[in-house]
């Protein structure tokens, strides 16, 4: 079966800090992964999707970028963070096959930045 | 460009009652798949269902139920019996079949009082 990971699970940086959260897929190959970002209260936005190694699609343009440097690795990251980039990141995988086509959750990282 | 309404923000009921959450749509796409997801507490977004456009055939899965009705571009979710480990988040999605990008709605919380 395939499981999703991601780390940290809660992360409390001062504002102009770097950043790194890891999302790892196990039990598929050659995924699709996305990054969404749930800011307090409110719904998700798409941040990256990537369908292969070094490949990112940005959605929106921000303080984030996104690199895939394995096939089942997708890591967000940001130069200085902006108290504005606090919220809760989830990765996904997109499930393909045997009559699927659903994006399955991580766990989130839940992140604040002071 | 693809639009997902959930005019309910908050429902609260108690326990055993049903529940019906609504979910309206906007897309110019013929071919499409529409979502919900459960967001419980602790933040991992859980997979409920995904329904084609083409088929408009309602489905049931234990307390849950779905009801697709493409006339009004609807897709609403009921709980029978509501259980307080119901209490969530749920979130509706849509995404055309050529594309790779959710549109989620803003979400319900429900909440089930025991």
């Amino acid at each position: 079966s395939q499981t999703i990971h991601q780390w940290p699970a809660t992360l409390v940086q001062p504002v102009g800090s770097p950043l790194s959260l890891e999302c790892t897929v196990e039990g598929t190959s050659n995924p699709n992964l996305y990054w969404y970002r749930q800011a307090a209260g409110r719904g998700l936005q798409l941040l990256f999707y990537s369908v292969g190694i070094g490949q990112i699609s940005s959605e929106v343009p921000q303080n984030l970028s996104a690199s895939r440097p394995q096939d089942r690795q997708f890591i967000l990251s940001s130069k200085k963070l902006l108290l504005s980039d606090s919220g809760f990141y989830l990765c996904a995988w997109r499930s393909l096959g045997q009559g699927r086509d659903e994006q399955y959750f991580g766990p989130g990282t839940r992140l604040t930045v002071t | 460009a693809q639009k997902v309404t959930q005019a309910q923000t908050e429902i609260s009921v108690v326990e055993k009652e049903d529940v019906t959450l609504d979910c309206v749509y906007e897309t110019r796409d013929t071919t499409y798949y529409l979502f919900w997801y459960k967001q419980p507490p602790s933040g991992e977004l859980v997979f409920l269902i995904r329904r084609n456009s083409f088929d408009e055939q309602n489905e049931i899965s234990g307390r849950y139920s779905w009801n697709f009705q493409k006339s009004t571009s609807s897709f609403n979710f009921t709980i029978t019996a509501s259980q307080v480990v119901d209490s969530a988040v749920y979130f509706c999605a849509l995404r055309a079949s050529s594309d790779y990008k959710l549109s989620f709605g803003a979400g319900t919380t429900v909440t089930v009082r025991a």
